[in-house]
């Protein structure tokens, strides 16, 4: 099973700062599905990139995703109060679905 | 507009068993796989089972497996989750989502969750 580790844990910023959250695969996982996903509290998750680096419908471009491999990278170029929420990367692999542990975007 | 609603949750105690429903609507039930995936409180997501459009393959995480069975019924546009032995670690919400028609392997619409309790 491929692990994914999400870093930071917890991400203190203002709005108007960058953000790049970084997840990290136990082996190679390809590109193609890699997804990244945002969670407000009491709510569902929200898709946001899917295929590593493509937008989902209606995210605006303030969001970018990169990466390959082993090594991904979600960044939101200037944080909106809106943004400050929990994010998780996902990928499939061998019939498994596996999540990151997720990190904490907070308002400094 | 895509709807998915979970309903079946509630507190049982260890040991016991639940049935979790999904009803969807807003697409084409029986053209999409469709997945459970659970959030402990405080804690993360984590992938729990998937079906394929007619049920006939269907996937477990090592965590559930022997205990949760995940079927449909494409006639009634709902996906079950039938919950055996359950332990106090299967406390979570349990989102219902739908797989992505594209093979990326992604879940673009999720239901708003079932929050159940296993306790004494």
């Amino acid at each position: 099973e491929i692990v994914l580790t999400q870093s930071p844990g917890t991400l203190s910023l203002s709005p108007g700062e960058r953000a790049t959250l970084s997840c990290r695969a136990s082996q190679s996982v390809s590109s193609s599905y890699l997804t990244w996903y945002q969670q407000k509290p009491g709510q569902a998750p929200r898709l946001l990139m899917y295929g590593a680096s493509s937008r989902a419908t209606g995210i605006p471009d303030r969001f970018s995703g990169s990466g390959s491999g082993t090594d991904f990278t979600l960044t939101i170029s200037r944080l909106e109060p809106e943004d400050f929420a929990v994010y998780y990367c996902q990928q499939y692999g061998n019939s498994l679905w596996t999540f990151g542990q997720g990190t904490t975007v907070e308002i400094k | 507009e895509v709807q998915l609603v979970e309903s079946g949750g509630g507190l049982v105690q260890p040991g016991g068993s639940l049935r979790l429903s999904c009803a969807v609507s807003g697409f084409t039930f029986a053209s999409y796989w469709m997945h459970w995936v659970r959030q402990a409180p405080g804690k993360g997501l984590v992938w729990v089972s998937s079906t394929n459009n007619d049920a006939g393959t269907t996937n477990y995480a090592d965590s559930v497996k022997g205990r949760f069975t995940i079927s449909r019924d494409n006639a009634k546009n709902t996906l079950y989750l039938q919950m055996n032995s359950l332990r106090a670690e299967d406390t979570a919400v349990y989102y219902c989502a739908r797989l992505s028609g594209d093979y990326k392997m992604y879940f673009d619409y999720w239901g708003q969750g079932a929050l159940v309790t296993v306790s004494s």
